[in-house]
């Protein structure tokens, strides 16, 4: 069955740096694209970032553009997230989600990880 | 961006009343809606996409429709296990953008 596991998360200051995974496992894994979600505590869920399924395409939502950036290894079936500038209102809970068909555009998210708690703070 | 605007932001029923939350768009987004459910620690849930198609194993219980900037999601009849916060998501458009969330809770 499809598994996202996601790892990296922690606590790091404002202006640091930290780098999340997701393992992905149960499908193929270089169909399919690939995106980040997060979620604030006690909020709603936010869209950060997506790959395509090659890694040749790559959006960002504006809070985190210039700051973090989405990447793919396709023979390791892992997506990163490489944050940095860290801010404290980047502290959330952050998902990987496989989009709901192969070769699409990261539109609906059908596989979900566990999450990663990343605590920017001081 | 497009803004998704969920309501009502929160509410609370008796086992068996119908529930019914409403999503607006603030342009048209024609079909291009997901309702996802999370429950507490857990990540979300694919429900519904392009407004009203089930994922395998949703609960007939459950249906949505819409389309254009308006969209609604219903359970005719709440469970103890339909307990949770609920989204609607677009995806006309990047950024992909979620509503506030409507938490369901049991009266």
């Amino acid at each position: 069955q499809v598994q996202l596991v996601e790892s990296g998360g922690g606590v790091a200051q404002p202006g640091r740096s930290l780098t999340l995974s997701c393992a992905a496992s149960g499908f193929t894994f270089n169909t399919y694209a690939m995106s980040w979600v997060r979620q604030a505590p006690g909020k709603g869920l936010e869209w950060v970032a997506l790959i395509s399924y090659d890694g040749n395409n790559k959006y960002y939502a504006d809070s985190v553009k210039g700051r973090f950036t989405i990447s793919r290894d396709n023979s390791k079936n892992t997506v990163y997230l490489q944050m940095n500038s860290l801010r404290p209102e980047d502290t959330a809970v952050f998902y990987c989600a496989r989009d709901l068909v192969s070769y699409g555009s990261g539109r609906q998210f059908r596989h979900w990880g566990q999450g990663t708690l990343v605590t920017v703070s001081s | 961006d497009i803004q998704m605007t969920q309501s009502p932001s929160s509410l609370s029923a008796s086992v068996g009343d119908r529930v019914t939350i409403t999503c607006q768009a603030s342009q048209d987004i024609s079909n291009y809606l997901s309702w996802y459910q999370q429950k507490p620690g857990k990540g979300p849930k694919l429900l519904i996409y392009d407004a009203s198609k089930f994922e395998t194993g949703v609960p007939s219980r459950f249906s949505a429709s819409g389309s254009g900037a308006h969209f609604t999601f219903t359970i005719s009849s709440l469970q103890p296990d339909d307990i949770a916060t609920y989204y609607c998501q677009q995806y006309d458009n990047l950024p992909r953008t979620f509503g506030q969330g409507t938490k369901v809770e049991i009266k």
